[in-house]
């Protein structure tokens, strides 16, 4: 079967740094996507892997690695504002999204 | 005005009540979605829309009856649900359905059914 996982929740302490770890196993795959959801709000988009490496963006970094089937979403210098759920989700070979269950990230003082 | 709008925000409707849920995206995208996501739970697809014609129904009771007049708006309509159909139903469109598009979604709407 095709799976996500990724912690149910972490937490960490404003202005330091967080990695959040997404493994996946999918029949194919197509690229990964990471999405930002605060509480009672849409998830929005962060950003898209599909080649192996490191793409950085601003405070927030996306890593893949293929051949581990691995993932993570590195957030630097934590603002209180970045408390939200984090969801990692994978394309099939179908180009189907399969969704992890999300990382909630508690941010504190 | 924001991309992607859904209403109501809120829903408590009883086991035989009728509701309908709304979205509408000003994106000018050609691809929409439903989605629930329960709590703790990953996201779960429920219909797709290409171009106004349906491309998937992933196993979705038919008390879930979607509707897509144009390529601006989508509707769900609910009858006879039951409790464990409460949940966030999300709404999400993108530019086409290739996949590898990233989804613009709504706020949701939050559905209590008692």
């Amino acid at each position: 079967g095709q799976n996500i996982d990724q912690p149910t929740e972490m937490t960490a302490t404003e202005g330091a740094i967080v990695q959040i770890n997404c493994t996946y196993q999918t029949s194919g795959f197509n690229g990964l996507f990471w999405y930002q959801q605060h509480a009672g709000e849409a998830p929005t988009f962060l950003s898209y892997n599909v080649l192996d490496g490191l793409e950085e963006k601003g405070r927030f970094s996306s890593f893949l690695s293929r051949s581990k089937g691995y993932s993570y979403l590195l957030l630097k210098e934590l603002q209180m504002k970045d408390s939200a759920s984090y969801l990692c989700a994978a394309l099939d070979s179908n180009y189907q999204l399969i969704w992890g269950a999300g990382t909630k990230l508690i941010i504190k003082p | 005005e924001t991309g992607v709008t859904q209403t109501p925000r809120h829903l408590v409707m009883g086991m035989t009540n009728k509701k309908s849920l709304k979205c509408e995206q000003h994106l000018g995208h050609n691809a929409m979605y439903w989605y629930k996501q329960s709590a703790k739970k990953p996201l779960e697809l429920m219909f797709v829309y290409s171009l106004e014609e349906r491309v998937e129904n992933n196993s979705v009771p038919s008390r879930f009856s979607p509707e897509c007049p144009n390529s601006s708006h989508l509707f769900l309509h609910l009858h006879t649900l039951q409790p464990e159909d409460s949940a966030l139903y999300l709404c999400a469109s993108s530019q086409a359905r290739t996949g590898a598009e990233k989804l613009f979604f709504g706020s949701g709407t939050q559905l209590s059914v008692l």
